[in-house]
């Protein structure tokens, strides 16, 4: 079983909608968790990390259910330029990421 | 600010010809790393450094070398290319291992 599984989509929304993610991990001890995002043929980078609680930036809230191990990314008014890889990200110990394969969104016009 | 750069940028090997990627860093970090990403299969760790003067292997380590020449950088190896290692390849950075990482550019790297 991988570490750190997502549905790779693709996600086709149209401009406004509220679309989520889902991501599972098997491992119990990983300690903090990430969302980052990755462009077309770019480098990934870091949107927003995931907090016990859950956490908010604008249009898109994270959470965190450790008793179900995953984690969840929504986004609220979709727009075109969400379109995007988002790349689940959990760190363990030994000061390693673990990366998920990325879930696909294409918001469409 | 330049951030993470990796150079080149792209590069067409033939099997069995070596190669070392560049990566440096300009924030001071003292962790590094190099990935390689292959069509559904996500990023996966090749080697990292947490500190300057340590190396060690990550997922994929099989046929790559680094050296983490100083602080500011580290090297990717491949001592004989094979088409299997056709990639693209990316180095990061953190201030503190497995926290927030920040890329290059990424080298794109094809083996015939």
């Amino acid at each position: 079983r991988k570490e750190v599984e997502q549905d790779p989509g693709p996600f086709n929304v149209p401009e406004g909608a509220t679309v989520a993610f889902n991501c599972t991990y098997s491992n119990s001890a990983s300690q903090s968790f990430f969302w980052y995002r990755q462009d077309c043929r770019k480098e990934p980078k870091l949107l927003m990390s995931v907090y016990s609680s859950g956490n908010e930036d604008g249009r898109f809230t994270a959470q965190l259910n450790r008793a179900s191990q995953y984690i969840s990314l929504l986004i609220r008014d979709s727009k075109l330029s969400d379109s995007a890889t988002y790349l689940c990200v959990l760190y363990n110990q030994g000061g390693k990421l673990i990366f998920g394969q990325g879930t696909e969104l294409s918001v469409k016009p | 600010n330049a951030g993470v750069t990796q150079t080149p940028k792209f590069q067409v090997l033939k099997t069995g010809q070596s190669m070392t990627l560049q990566c440096a860093q300009d924030m001071n970090h003292n962790s590094m790393y190099w990935y390689r990403q292959d069509p559904g299969m996500g990023l996966r760790l090749i080697y990292y450094s947490a500190s300057e003067g340590t190396t060690d292997k990550g997922e994929v380590p099989n046929g790559y070398n680094v050296s983490r020449l100083n602080k500011r950088e580290f090297s990717l190896r491949l001592e004989s290319a094979a088409p299997s290692q056709t990639s693209v390849y990316f180095c990061a950075s953190s201030d503190v291992a497995g926290y927030e990482q920040y890329f290059g550019p990424g080298t794109r790297l094809t083996v015939t």
